[in-house]
C-alpha cells in the first residue's frame, strides 16, 4: 500500500521569499512522485513529476522537488514566491503496481497563501 | 488544446435523488477517474476505468456506482443521494504507455445534497 503526508495544510510566506511545501510517502516498492497545484476554481495541474533518473526535478513555474529516499521525501521548493503562486498543492504517489493502468494516491493537500 | 469536461459546475440536488454526474474527454484517453475532493481530505479515488466497459473500485467507491460505454464520456452515479454525498467531485483521464503520462483534470462538479 502507498500513502502520502503533506506536513502543513497552509503555508504562508511572503512575496519573494523561499517556498518550501513538504510531502513524505510510503510505498513498498520504489514510488514514482508528483505535485499538483489546483488554482481556484480550477481542475489540477501537473507541476513536476519523479520516475526515475535524476533526483532532483525541476517543473513548472520555477519550482523544483528532490526525490530522498533516505527521508522518503520529496518536498516542493520555489527560491522565490511570486503572488500568483498562491494556491493548493498535492503531492501524489504510485507505485506503479497497476502496470500501464497505474492509480495515484493524493496528499491531503497544502494551500499557499502569499502576501504582499 | 487537451480538454476534460464537467457537463455542470455547480448542482444542487435533494435527499434520494438519483444523481448523474457527466464528464467527457477528447483526447482518447483509455484511463478515466473519478475523484471527490472535499476539505482537509484531499482527493480520495471513487472509481476508476481503465477501458471501455471496464471499471474498478477505487478507496470511496460506497454509494456511487459508474458507466462507461463510450471511450470518451465516464459517467458518475449516485443511487440515492445523501446529504454526505455534498463534495467536489473531479474528473480526470489519462493515456496508457509509461507512468510518464500525466492526469488532466476536468474543472469540478460542485454538489449539494439538501
Amino acid at each position: 500500500a502507498q500513502s502520502v503526508t503533506q506536513l502543513g495544510s497552509h503555508v504562508s510566506v511572503s512575496e519573494g521569499a523561499l517556498v518550501l511545501l513538504r510531502c513524505n510517502y510510503s510505498s513498498s516498492v520504489p514510488p514514482y512522485l508528483f505535485w499538483y497545484v489546483q488554482y481556484p476554481n480550477q481542475g489540477l495541474q501537473l507541476l513536476l513529476k519523479y520516475t526515475t533518473g535524476a533526483t532532483l526535478v525541476k517543473g513548472i513555474n520555477g519550482f523544483e522537488a528532490e526525490f530522498k529516499k533516505s527521508e522518503t521525501s520529496f518536498h516542493l521548493t520555489k527560491p522565490s514566491a511570486h503572488m500568483s503562486d498562491a494556491a493548493e498543492y498535492f503531492c501524489a504517489v504510485t507505485d506503479n503496481s497497476g502496470g500501464s493502468n497505474y492509480k495515484l494516491t493524493f496528499g491531503k493537500g497544502t494551500l499557499l497563501t502569499v502576501n504582499p | 488544446d487537451v480538454k476534460v469536461t464537467q457537463s455542470s459546475r455547480y448542482l444542487v440536488k435533494r435527499t434520494g435523488e438519483k444523481v448523474f454526474l457527466e464528464c467527457v474527454q477528447d483526447m482518447d484517453h483509455e484511463n478515466m477517474f473519478w475523484y471527490r475532493q472535499d476539505p482537509g481530505l484531499g482527493l480520495r479515488l471513487i472509481y476508476f476505468s481503465y477501458d471501455v466497459k471496464m471499471k474498478e473500485k477505487g478507496d470511496i467507491p460506497e454509494g456511487y456506482s459508474v458507466s462507461r460505454e463510450k471511450k470518451e464520456r465516464f459517467s458518475l452515479i449516485l443511487e440515492s443521494a445523501s446529504t454526505n454525498q455534498t463534495s467536489m467531485y473531479l474528473c480526470a483521464s489519462r493515456s496508457t504507455g509509461t507512468v510518464n503520462e500525466k492526469l488532466f483534470f476536468g474543472s469540478g462538479t460542485q454538489l449539494s445534497v439538501l
